[in-house]
């Protein structure tokens, strides 16, 4: 168990629905990564927020955002969702001197 | 931009067997890390290493930090069966916001 905790698990959804994927990072880390995985894919690093604050961005669409709250937990927001969309959402939280990276167990979206 | 590339993309071999692969870059990083991921899972870190020439060992797992920071190898002792899933390699960007890159995993498959 990482300590990052992610829900929901399972989220089946229409093209053209909104979801919201929530994460809680480990205790004490303050930074949060979010990553897209498609089926048989590597790992797609969306965003990434530090204490509240946005960090660095990768190829996030428009279609997405993300906000990290003062409890440290964050939330990705998907958007006017498409096919292409469906794909594992994994987040991650890091901290610690070398600013290791620990992953939760993801949110798997089918969009239908 | 930055990438890692991974090799062998897939490897099938007897349970017992040691197992060899690699993370090559045309960049220089400062730390690598080396990630496992079971199906339907988030990826679990399983090493991290922080200077160059650094051999680091995990139970059976040892990895070893490139000379030239360009490079980093994984070795599995004496596989068994659970070692099985897709082995990835992951470093920061040098820009100071540690973005991670991933590599493309090599996945493994072992046959008791």
């Amino acid at each position: 168990d990482s300590g990052v905790t992610q829900t929901p698990k399972h989220l089946i959804t229409a093209t053209g629905q909104r979801v919201t994927l929530r994460c809680s990072p480990r205790s004490g880390d303050l930074s949060v990564y979010w990553y897209q995985q498609s089926l048989d894919q590597g790992l797609q690093f969306l965003i990434q927020y530090y204490n509240g604050e946005e960090r660095a961005k990768g190829n996030i669409l428009e279609r997405f955002s993300a906000q990290q709250f003062p409890d440290l937990h964050s939330e990705l927001n998907l958007s006017s969702l498409e096919l292409g969309d469906s794909a594992l959402y994994f987040c991650a939280s890091g901290g610690g001197t070398y600013n290791e990276q620990f992953f939760g167990p993801g949110t798997r979206l089918t969009v239908l | 931009g930055q990438q890692l590339n991974q090799s062998p993309q897939s490897m099938f071999i007897q349970e017992g067997e040691d197992v060899s692969m690699n993370c090559t870059s045309s960049s220089i990083f400062n730390t690598w890390l080396w990630y496992k991921q079971e199906p339907g899972e988030g990826p679990v870190l399983l090493i991290a290493l922080y200077k160059a020439g650094e051999l680091t060992s995990n139970g059976r797992l040892t990895a070893q930090f490139g000379i030239t920071r360009k490079d980093s190898f994984l070795n599995i002792s004496a596989s068994i069966p659970s070692d099985v899933g897709i082995y990835f390699c992951a470093a920061p960007t040098t820009s100071g916001t540690y973005k991670y890159i991933f590599g493309t995993g090599t996945r493994l498959k072992v046959l008791a």
